[in-house]
C-alpha cells in the first residue's frame, strides 16, 4: 500500500511567522501535490512537481512556497504566516509510468494561524 | 475551465437505504478517481474507473463511468452507519492536472 506521510496532524502558529509542512511518500512516486481544503470551497492545488526539484504553479500559489530536494519529499512552505491560511493541508503523490494513476493522500495536516 | 459537479452537496439516510450519488462534467476525462473522506483525516481512494461504461464493485458500492467519460455514479447498496462521509470525485485531464468536485456529504443514522 502506499503511504503518504505528513509531518504533522495539526499545528498551531503565529502571524507572521514561517511556517514548514512536510510530506513524504514511499513509493517512489513521481509527482506531488499539495492542496487546501476549506469549507465550500472544495480542495484547491497550491503546488505541484512533476519530479525532483521541479515545481509547478497551481491555482492559488500566493504566500506560499514550495521544495523538492529529494524524490520522497515535498515541503511547503508559508514564507510569512497570516490567518487567511487557517486551513487544512492535504498532501498527495501519484506514479506516472503505468497512466491513470490515482492520487493518494496523507491525513491532513490542520493549521491555525493565531 | 474544467469543472465538476456532484450531487446532491448533501444526504442523509437510515440505515439499509440505498443511494446514488452523481459527479458531472462537461469535460472528457482519461479516468476517474473517487474518494471517501472522514473529517479530520485525508481522502482515500476507493476507485479508479478508466473506460467508458466501465463498471466496479466494491463490497457494497458500485461505482460506473459514463459512456463519454464525463460523468460517473456510485450506487450504495444497504448504506451502513459507517459509510458516512464526505464523497469526493475527481477527474484526471490526461495526466495535466486533476479537477476535483466539491464532494457530497453523506449521513448515514442508525
Amino acid at each position: 500500500d502506499v503511504k503518504v506521510t505528513q509531518s504533522s496532524r495539526y499545528l498551531v502558529k503565529r502571524t507572521g511567522e514561517k511556517v514548514f509542512l512536510e510530506c513524504v511518500q514511499d513509493m517512489d512516486h513521481e509527482n506531488m501535490f499539495w492542496y487546501r481544503q476549506d469549507p465550500g470551497l472544495g480542495l484547491r492545488l497550491i503546488y505541484f512537481s512533476y519530479d525532483v526539484k521541479m515545481k509547478e504553479k497551481g491555482d492559488i500559489p500566493e504566500g506560499y512556497s514550495v521544495s523538492r530536494e529529494k524524490k520522497e519529499r515535498f515541503s511547503l512552505i508559508l514564507e510569512s504566516a497570516s490567518t487567511n491560511q487557517t486551513s487544512m493541508y492535504l498532501c498527495a503523490s501519484r506514479a506516472v509510468f503505468l497512466g491513470n494513476q490515482p492520487q493518494h493522500f496523507g491525513d491532513g495536516t490542520r493549521l491555525s494561524i493565531l | 475551465t474544467q469543472l465538476l459537479e456532484q450531487s446532491p452537496q448533501f444526504l442523509s439516510i437510515q440505515e439499509g437505504e440505498n443511494l446514488t450519488v452523481y459527479c458531472n462534467s462537461s469535460s472528457v476525462f482519461s479516468s476517474l478517481q473517487w474518494y471517501r473522506q472522514e473529517p479530520g483525516e485525508g481522502p482515500v481512494l476507493l476507485v479508479t474507473v478508466v473506460t467508458g461504461g466501465e463498471v466496479k464493485k466494491l463490497k457494497r458500492l458500485t461505482f460506473q463511468f459514463g459512456d463519454a467519460r464525463k460523468d460517473s455514479s456510485l450506487h450504495i447498496t444497504a448504506a451502513q452507519p459507517g459509510d458516512t462521509g464526505l464523497y469526493l470525485c475527481a477527474g484526471d485531464n490526461y495526466g495535466q492536472n486533476f479537477v476535483f468536485g466539491p464532494g457530497t456529504r453523506l449521513s448515514v443514522l442508525p
